[in-house]
């Protein structure tokens, strides 16, 4: 089964500093990729996506996420933390045509002023 | 356009309760997913509607796990005679049917917590 794996289950991380959130999958055939956050009693959303158009993917308030097929990697990153971006971030897969959101744990990422 | 709405945002019950979760998706999306997510672990897939049909469940979803989307438009997730592992909070989500891209538009969530 398709399935994505995220490291550290809580970052902390400088304002100002690099924000970098790292999630492997595990796919036979290259799959499309997603980064959701979740801000404090808000559903989630999405961050940005990957579908297979260009490899380097910018999404909202800053972020971006590289896939790396080489790696099996999408990791997520956006050079500057802001207080705003403490929150739950999730990355998740699904095979084509399928219709279901494979997640992994989850980053709960809390920024020091 | 609202958004997804999820009612009640809290549900306290004791074991062996029935309890019911509505959600009402974005008007204009045709697939609902219901989805579930416990302390420290991600979403987790449970079924999924197109319109009226429900056309996936995961093995999560067993016989005391019911979900109805009788018009096509809101759903409810029931769940009878709960455990305490049903503890966790249930996720409802809506998408357009232009494809799959990925991208749901999920509701708060409804916490239940069986005690």
């Amino acid at each position: 089964a398709q399935s994505v794996t995220q490291l550290g289950s809580h970052v902390s991380v400088s304002e100002g500093a690099l924000v970098l959130l790292r999630c492997n999958y595990s796919s036979s055939v290259p799959p499309y990729l997603f980064w959701y956050v979740q801000y404090p009693n808000q559903g989630l959303q999405l961050l940005l996506k990957y579908t297979s158009a260009a490899t380097l993917v910018k999404g909202i308030n800053g972020f971006e996420a590289e896939f790396k097929k080489s790696e099996t990697s999408f990791h997520l990153t956006k050079p500057s933390a802001h207080m705003s971006d403490a929150a739950e971030y999730f990355c998740a897969v699904n095979p084509y045509g399928n219709n279901r959101l494979a997640f992994g744990k989850g980053n709960q990422v809390v920024v020091i002023p | 356009d609202t958004g997804v709405s999820q009612d009640p945002r809290h549900k306290i019950t004791k074991r062996g309760q029935n309890v019911t979760f509505r959600c009402d998706p974005i008007s204009e999306h045709n697939r609902l997913y219901w989805y579930r997510q416990t302390l420290g672990q991600g979403p987790e897939f449970l079924t999924y509607f197109q319109n009226e049909a429900q056309l996936e469940k995961s093995r999560l979803l067993s016989d005391r796990f019911s979900a109805e989307r009788p018009k096509g438009s809101f759903s409810t997730l029931e769940i009878q005679r709960t455990e305490q592992g049903d503890s966790a909070m249930y996720l409802c989500a809506s998408s357009s049917s232009d494809g799959f891209t990925g991208e749901l538009f999920f509701g708060e969530g409804s916490r239940l917590t069986v005690l």
